[in-house]
C-alpha cells in the first residue's frame, strides 16, 4: 500500500527566506510523486511531478523537488519565499488500485505556508 | 477551455436531502476520481473508475453512490446527506499510467 507522510501541519518562513516542505512516501512500486499548491478557496494546481529519469524536478513559480529512493523522501523546496506563496501544498503518491489495474493518488494531509514580512 | 469541470460550485443541503454532484472532463481520460477534502486530513478518495463502465470504491465510500454515464461524465449522488458530509468535493481525471491528473475546481457542500 502507498502513504504519503507530511512533517509539520503548518510552516512559517519569512519572505526571501528558504522554503522547505518534507514529504515522506511509502510505495511498494517504484513512486510516481507529485506536489500540489491550493490557493484559498480554490482548486489544486500541479507544482511539479516525478515519474522518471532525473531526480531533480523543477516547477512552476520557482520550486523543485528533490527525489530521493534510499530516503523515500521527496521535499518540495523554494530557494526564496514569496507573500504570494501562502498556500495550502500537498504532496502525493500514485496508487495502484485491486480493482481492474486502475491507478490514482494517494495524498498527504497538507502543510499549509505561512510567509511572515 | 480543456479541463475538468464541476457542477455546482456551492450547495447547501438539510439533513436528509439528496443531490447529485455532475462532473465532466474532455480531455479523452479514460480514469475519473471523486475526491473529498476536510481541513487536517487532506485528499480522500471517495470513489474511481478506471474506464467507462466501471466503478469502485476507495477509502471513504460510505454514504455515496458514482455513476459513469460515458468517457466524458462521472457523477457523484448523495442519497440522503448528513452533517458529516460537509466537505469540498473534487473531481479528477487522469490519463494511463498515472502521469498526469487534472482537477477540477471543486463543490463546497454544506449540510445542515
Amino acid at each position: 500500500a502507498q502513504s504519503v507522510t507530511q512533517l509539520g501541519s503548518h510552516v512559517s518562513v519569512s519572505e526571501g527566506a528558504l522554503v522547505l516542505l518534507r514529504c515522506n512516501y511509502s510505495s511498494s512500486v517504484p513512486p510516481y510523486l507529485f506536489w500540489y499548491v491550493q490557493y484559498p478557496n480554490q482548486g489544486l494546481q500541479l507544482l511539479l511531478k516525478y515519474t522518471t529519469g532525473a531526480t531533480l524536478v523543477k516547477g512552476i513559480n520557482g520550486f523543485e523537488a528533490e527525489f530521493k529512493k534510499s530516503e523515500t523522501s521527496f521535499h518540495l523546496t523554494k530557494p526564496s519565499a514569496h507573500m504570494s506563496d501562502a498556500a495550502e501544498y500537498f504532496c502525493a503518491v500514485r496508487t495502484m488500485y485491486s480493482g481492474g489495474g486502475a491507478d490514482g493518488l494517494t495524498f498527504g494531509k497538507g502543510t499549509h505556508l505561512i510567509i511572515q514580512p | 477551455n480543456a479541463g475538468v469541470t464541476q457542477t455546482p460550485k456551492f450547495q447547501v443541503l438539510k439533513t436528509g436531502q439528496s443531490m447529485t454532484l455532475q462532473c465532466a472532463q474532455d480531455m479523452n481520460h479514460n480514469s475519473m476520481y471523486w475526491y473529498r477534502q476536510d481541513p487536517g486530513m487532506g485528499l480522500r478518495l471517495i470513489y474511481y473508475s478506471a474506464s467507462e463502465g466501471t466503478t469502485d470504491k476507495g477509502e471513504v465510500p460510505n454514504g455515496y453512490n458514482v455513476s459513469r454515464l460515458n468517457k466524458r461524465e462521472f457523477s457523484l449522488r448523495l442519497e440522503s446527506a448528513a452533517p458529516s458530509q460537509t466537505s469540498v468535493y473534487f473531481c479528477a481525471s487522469a490519463t494511463d499510467r498515472g502521469r498526469g491528473y487534472t482537477f477540477g475546481s471543486g463543490t463546497r457542500l454544506t449540510v445542515v
